[in-house]
């Protein structure tokens, strides 16, 4: 039972352009939401997270968008830089389950110059 | 801030040996760890969730007599991957909750490729 899904295994982007990330989600228990950056051989590395009090959550050239309605969240990297390149998860946790976060398959980013 | 540093990212063994590696919190305190295990072009799996001072809870599947946590203090937790097998082979990740800040949000070391032969 995936619970949280990025049906986008990869995307291409022009390098300048908007980058947009997908994921949708099941389980209406969670109430948190984050998204990590990984390089190969390496452990993610926390980008930006919305709680789900809020529609929108901004930090430099990332804004994070949640639809709690349609159970959808969504990733904006404006403008595109050749170091975005690298799979990005998007997770979720909830107020059951310890703060455990459930992950989703990952969407591969490439930014091509 | 915010580092977690695990070791060994690297190791080689043969089957049947143990395997220890190490998660721990430079610049922080973490009352609860976590390790996870990717299998390749996969999403990160949850095998347990480590506390400070007490057992680790384990997810559904996951054996805890094979994969041993030991949470002893407030930066370091360890995974003995016991008796080790070829099906063991993978990375293994650790992530660390930082007890001064948002609750929820975790904090990953660089990961151990485990290869056993």
């Amino acid at each position: 039972d995936q619970q949280v899904k990025q049906n986008s295994p990869s995307l291409s982007v022009q390098e300048g352009r908007i980058s947009i990330l997908n994921c949708d989600y099941t389980n209406s228990m969670f109430d948190y939401f984050l998204w990590y950056k990984k390089y190969p051989a390496e452990g993610p590395t926390f980008l930006i997270s919305i709680s789900s009090i809020k529609d929108k959550n901004e930090d430099g050239r990332f804004t994070v968008f949640l639809n709690k309605s349609a159970k959808h969240l969504s990733l904006h990297i404006v403008p595109s830089q050749p170091g975005d390149s690298a799979v990005y998860f998007c997770a979720a946790s909830g107020k059951q389950g310890a703060q455990k976060l459930v992950f989703g398959q990952g969407t591969r980013l490439t930014i091509n110059p | 801030g915010a580092v977690v540093s695990q070791h060994p990212s690297w190791v080689i063994c043969k089957s049947g040996t143990s395997v220890k590696i190490e998660c721990r919190s430079l610049d922080f305190q973490a009352t609860t760890m976590f390790w996870y295990r990717q299998f390749p072009k996969q999403s990160l799996m949850l095998m347990a969730t480590s506390n400070e001072g007490s057992k680790a809870t384990y997810e559904q599947g996951v054996e805890k007599d094979k994969f041993l946590i030991n949470h002893a203090s407030l930066t370091l937790s360890t995974l003995t991957v016991t008796s080790a097998h070829p099906e063991d082979s993978s990375f293994y990740i650790c992530s660390a909750r930082d007890d001064g800040r948002a609750k929820n949000i975790q904090y990953f070391g660089a990961g151990t490729r485990l290869s056993v032969l």
